[in-house]
């Protein structure tokens, strides 16, 4: 199984609103990253876990916050948004964060901040 | 800082036409390389991806690319394109010291006509 998952697909929320992002895999990777992508535009790297502790934070506003409960799940805790904040959001994990693993992405949560 | 460049920011070819798509990096150590699409409404998908050994790697679908050490280049090629391949291509970098952080070029956008 080379996938990941991520739900919900699509998420629309105001700004007072608390949501969250679930991703998932089941490949034994011990890399997970979150990371932001407008359209048009690449992927920007948002949060990685490694080993299921934060490792990278990409100077990341407090309104999101990532959590990593195990191994093969990520969640990305959202409050107080704003309507720039709508993206793709994408997940992806890797073997490990050694840079020389590709890292495979899910589909993505489309979110939409009104 | 590494970054990843990519020449054309939007490409237009008939049908059986040939494809080659330019990514230069700027990073003097050792770096794996990737090239990912996005089809329309799809998430990214690995083409291909470069660690070690022979630089001409094959990929996917009929893809190709070089690694090309002494211009820090990495261009994706295609013989002959369909309709189908009709996409975003994006070139990433990944370093060993990195933490697990790809380094996405801004991404060139195919248009192929039928």
């Amino acid at each position: 199984d080379t996938e990941v998952t991520q739900t919900p697909k699509h998420l629309v929320m105001g700004m007072t609103n608390k949501k969250s992002l679930k991703c998932e895999q089941h490949m034994g990777h011990r890399a997970m990253y979150w990371y932001k992508q407008k359209a048009k535009k690449p992927p920007e790297l948002m949060f990685v876990y490694s080993y299921e502790k934060l490792s990278i934070n990409e100077s990341v506003p407090s309104r999101f916050s990532p959590e990593c409960p195990n191994s093969s799940l990520l969640n990305l805790h959202l409050h107080a948004l704003q309507p720039e904040d709508s993206a793709l959001y994408l997940c992806a994990s890797s073997q490990d964060t050694g840079g020389y693993n590709e890292q495979f992405f899910g589909p993505g949560t489309r979110l939409t901040v009104l | 800082a590494q970054s990843v460049s990519q020449h054309n920011h939007h490409v237009i070819l008939s049908e059986a036409a040939s494809l080659e798509l330019g990514c230069n990096y700027s990073y003097g150590g050792t770096v794996n390389l990737f090239w990912y699409v996005q089809y329309p409404g799809q998430h990214l998908q690995l083409l291909l991806k470069y660690f070690s050994g022979d630089p001409l790697v094959k990929g996917i679908k009929g893809f190709e690319a070089e690694f090309i050490k002494s211009k820090f280049s990495f261009n994706l090629r295609k013989p002959s394109v369909q309709w189908s391949d009709t996409a975003e291509y994006f070139c990433a970098v990944i370093t060993y010291n990195q933490g697990g952080k790809l380094i996405f070029g801004q991404g060139t956008e195919l248009s192929v006509k039928p």
